[in-house]
């Protein structure tokens, strides 16, 4: 139980042109979905905590208005970098979680290598 | 906020032996959780442990929530357990994850 899908694994876009990531819960409702991005040989750094149906909360240094993020339903949070340029490069991770009672963790997606040319 | 630290940072191992990692944490947490980065990146649930002692196989985490630390053994270390270790604990009441700086663990055959 408790499978988070991300899609694409990996991709490759030009400069200027956004690229969509998808993470959705298979097996269970998530009401709070978060991303992350991750530096080579680093930890990850958290970039927004999207809720169902409401606006992302964007950390200090994030930009939202090149970090789109929609969580359009409880089982479907999307992250879309726009006008992406090559230091935008990364490895990005969606994670989700079913809080509330018996609350036993956190599930990550397997993650998206975008490469900006 | 929540300060959390692993150590150590690099692990080199021969297959077979056994190795602890460790996690400190700066305030108190109920909610701690043991991840393995693949080389993929792939982020897998190791623990979901608060308290106490779990163990699944040849892994086994403690956590001593009162002394503010956790602890993974691995034991019959093999060459797909490489990969980095990451402790990470939710604050407070924040439903956000704070992650150390991971271990880089690297088993040899």
């Amino acid at each position: 139980g408790a499978v988070v899908s991300q899609h694409p694994s990996w991709v490759i876009c030009k400069s200027g042109t956004s690229v969509k990531i998808e993470c959705r819960s298979l097996d269970f409702q998530a009401t709070t979905m978060f991303w992350y991005r991750q530096f080579p040989k680093q930890s990850l750094m958290l970039m927004a905590t999207s809720n169902e149906g409401s606006k992302a909360t964007y950390e200090q240094g994030v930009e939202k208005d090149k970090f789109l993020i929609n969580h359009a339903s409880l089982t479907l949070s999307t992250l879309t970098v726009t006008s992406a340029h090559p230091e935008d490069s990364s490895f990005y991770i969606c994670s989700a979680s079913m809080f509330g009672s018996g609350w036993k963790g956190y599930t990550f997606g397997s993650g998206t290598r975008l490469t900006v040319v | 906020g929540i300060q959390v630290e692993q150590s150590p940072p690099d692990l080199i191992l021969q297959e077979g032996a056994n190795s602890t990692l460790r996690c400190n944490f700066s305030d108190s947490v109920n909610n701690l959780q043991w991840f393995h980065q693949n080389p993929w990146g792939q982020l897998i649930n190791l623990f979901y442990i608060p308290s106490g002692t779990k163990q699944n196989g040849r892994l086994s985490a403690t956590t001593v929530a009162t002394e503010r630390y956790s602890l993974l053994y691995i034991s019959s270390s093999q060459t797909t357990d490489s990969g980095v270790y990451f402790c990470a604990s939710r604050q407070g009441g924040s439903e956000k994850l704070v992650f150390g700086k991971g271990t880089k663990l690297t088993v040899n055959p």
